[in-house]
């Protein structure tokens, strides 16, 4: 069965500095990757994904993500953080021969003014 | 273009009661998927639908049944609700199997008393 870790329950950057939050994620076949952003009392929204092509997949909001084989990685990322940027990001994997899409327990990021 | 549309948006049962909500997909999407995202948690894989028939099914009991109409909507019903089953429960639309990720709805959130 297909699983993903987020190491970190919170990630503190200051504004205009580069962020990356952190994913692992295992599964049998192929992974499909998805990188998906919570604000409060709000439901997900989807940010970038990762199907097959180029490592490195650009997204919305100016966040992108590196997809790693070997380490069976998908890392989130932006250069520069806006304070806006702050909220749960979720990192999410769907083994190509399954039909649904598991959650890792999310990343609280926190952009400090 | 309508995105994913839930209802109600906040709900308080009491211990024992039935509940049930309710799913509009996103315009062109007809499978739609639930999630329950306990407060701190990321969401948990409940159930997906697919030409009105439920096509995989998360680690929850029984009490959690499902439907989907030939309009494509959907409803989740809890039955004998426990004090444990008050989260946000959110509802995702794709179309086919979601390789393009999901398009979530706001949740409903379910308080049980």
């Amino acid at each position: 069965a297909q699983s993903v870790a987020q190491p970190e329950d919170q990630v503190n950057v200051a504004e205009g500095n580069p962020l990356t939050v952190k994913c692992t994620y295992s599964v049998s076949g192929n992974p499909y990757l998805f990188w998906y952003v919570q604000y409060p009392n709000r439901g997900l929204q989807f940010l970038l994904k990762y199907i097959t092509g180029d490592n490195l997949v650009k997204g919305s909001y100016g966040f992108e993500a590196e997809f790693n084989k070997s380490q069976t990685s998908f890392h989130l990322k932006k250069p520069s953080a806006l304070v806006s940027d702050s909220a749960l990001y979720f990192c999410a994997v769907r083994d190509g021969r399954d039909d649904k899409i598991i959650f890792g327990k999310g990343t609280r990021l926190h952009i400090l003014p | 273009d309508a995105g994913v549309t839930q209802s109600p948006t906040h709900l308080i049962k009491t211990r024992g009661q039935q509940v049930t909500l309710r799913c509009s997909p996103k315009s062109g999407h007809d499978t739609v998927s639930w999630y329950q995202q306990a407060l701190g948690q990321g969401p948990q894989f409940i159930f997906q639908y697919y030409e009105e028939e439920e096509r995989q099914r998360g680690n929850f009991p029984d009490r959690f049944s499902g439907h989907q109409f030939p309009n494509y909507s959907s409803e989740l019903n809890v039955n004998a609700l426990l004090l444990g089953d008050s989260a946000l429960y959110l509802c995702a639309s794709s179309h086919g199997l979601g390789n393009y990720g999901y398009t979530f709805g706001s949740g409903t959130r379910l308080t049980v008393v």
